[in-house]
């Protein structure tokens, strides 16, 4: 049911900006676009969402094309504990069912 | 945010035993969430469970393999029953948020079957 393309891994210098982009070409009007992280064995964490425009929280940013059919989350300063597989997701205004596909591997190299 | 726990946090199970995961979350919640996640593979959403109704199945799940309890709006429990070498897994909850349908996941269970 996932119907997000990412890259499988990518590697970032510590300091440099991590930019992970995310395919989502037949994405409805009303879905959303989620990105989660999960670190090694831990449970998966908010990062950011967006709808149409471009978001920024403390975390990332989240650039989002204007057809909607591609997003970029944006670390901006990536440090070793952004290492983590990273997930953009699309949810419904009237669903709540995460559907994950295989997410983004990123390593931040010192 | 929400603060979810899971117990146990990890466990080594016989062949054709059953565990029962218990998920805790510290505020009241409408929807609660259960996940699984093979080894070296994304999170699959196993069923969504709301208190006072029958837990929603997704599509390769059924409620005989893993049955799962919504007593009230704090605490949810699923039960891998019957367990296989296939059910090693992290077993994960979440809960929805307050905004724009987020949710917040627990740290997972991690079942191994032998």
């Amino acid at each position: 049911d996932a119907k997000t393309t990412q890259p499988t891994s990518m590697d970032c210098a510590e300091g440099r900006a991590a930019n992970l982009p995310c395919n989502h070409s037949t994405i409805s009007g009303n879905e959303y676009v989620y990105w989660y992280r999960q670190i090694h064995s831990q449970g998966p964490q908010y990062i950011i969402h967006g709808l149409k425009n471009n978001e920024t929280n403390e975390m990332a940013s989240l650039i989002i094309t204007e057809d909607r059919k591609s997003s970029t989350l944006i670390l901006p300063h990536a440090t070793l504990r952004d290492t983590a597989v990273y997930y953009c997701i699309l949810l419904t205004n009237t669903g709540n069912q995460f559907y994950f596909g295989t997410g983004t591997s990123l390593t931040v190299i010192p | 945010s929400a603060v979810i726990s899971q117990k146990p946090s990890r466990d080594i199970c016989q062949r054709g035993t059953s565990l029962t995961i218990q998920c805790q979350v510290d505020s009241q919640v409408t929807m609660m969430f259960w996940y699984r996640q093979q080894p070296g593979q994304s999170l699959t959403l196993i069923a969504t469970a709301n208190q006072g109704s029958e837990a929603t199945y997704e599509s390769g799940f059924v409620i005989d393999k893993f049955p799962i309890s919504r007593p009230n709006l704090t605490f949810s429990t699923l039960t891998v029953s019957n367990m296989s070498p296939e059910d090693s897994s992290i077993y994960l909850c979440s809960v929805e948020g307050t905004a724009d349908y987020e949710q917040y996941f627990g740290p997972g269970t991690r079942l191994t079957v032998t």
